[in-house]
């Protein structure tokens, strides 16, 4: 079975600084790959995924994530935070039987 | 306009008093999934309907139960909650199976089991 591991439990960054959440997953076969995000009191929302081709994908909101197969790593980017930017960031990852495996999450908070 | 509709937002329950959790969909999407998720823990898949086909996953406790009596609505009913059901219950769909579906979420309900 897959399972996903988010390394950094709670980030604090001021505004403008760079950001990146870590991401590995375990799983030996072919995956597709999801950044989701969920600030306060609202749903979980797609922020960007991989599924194949180039391995530096760009989402919403200025994020980017890189995906390297030889370090199972779909690592999350922003090059200058804002404080809107706080919210929780679930990475996840979804195996050839369509199960999507969470993260535990990361909880950004971004300092005005 | 939200897409994926839960209600409530927040239940509270006594032990062992059933409950019944709501999803509501304006996608018509054909696959609707219920995921818990308790405080500082990912989300953990309950079950899933493809349509009409129930999908159970292996350690999901008996006690959980699910509704789906059209593309729209699907139903999460706890028979007898314990404390340990305390947690935020979200649900999902998508437009299909398999590794490419996107799925898009409610904003969940929160549960408490005093």
């Amino acid at each position: 079975a897959q399972s996903v591991s988010q390394h950094n439990h709670h980030v604090i960054l001021s505004e403008a600084a760079s950001l990146e959440l870590g991401c590995n997953y375990s799983y030996g076969g072919t995956v597709n790959l999801f950044w989701y995000v969920q600030y306060p009191g609202q749903h979980l929302q797609l922020l960007l995924k991989y599924f194949s081709g180039d391995p530096l994908v760009k989402g919403i909101k200025g994020f980017e994530a890189e995906f390297i197969k030889s370090k199972f790593s779909f690592n999350l980017r922003k090059p200058s935070v804002q404080w809107s930017d706080t919210a929780e960031y679930f990475c996840a990852v979804n195996a050839p039987n369509g199960q999507l495996t969470f993260g535990s999450g990361t909880q950004l908070t971004v300092l005005p | 306009d939200a897409m994926v509709i839960q209600n409530p937002r927040y239940q509270v329950t006594q032990f062992g008093k059933p409950v019944t959790l709501s999803c509501s969909q304006t996608l018509n999407h054909n696959v609707m999934y219920w995921y818990q998720q308790k405080s500082s823990q990912a989300p953990k898949l309950l079950f899933h309907y493809y349509d009409k086909d129930f999908n159970n996953e292996a350690d999901t406790p008996d006690n959980f139960q699910s509704r789906r009596p059209n593309t729209s609505f699907c139903f999460l009913d706890i028979r007898s909650p314990g404390l340990g059901d305390t947690a935020m219950y979200l649900c999902a769909t998508s437009s299909l199976r398999g590794a490419k579906n996107i799925q898009y979420f409610g904003a969940g309900t929160r549960l408490s089991v005093l």
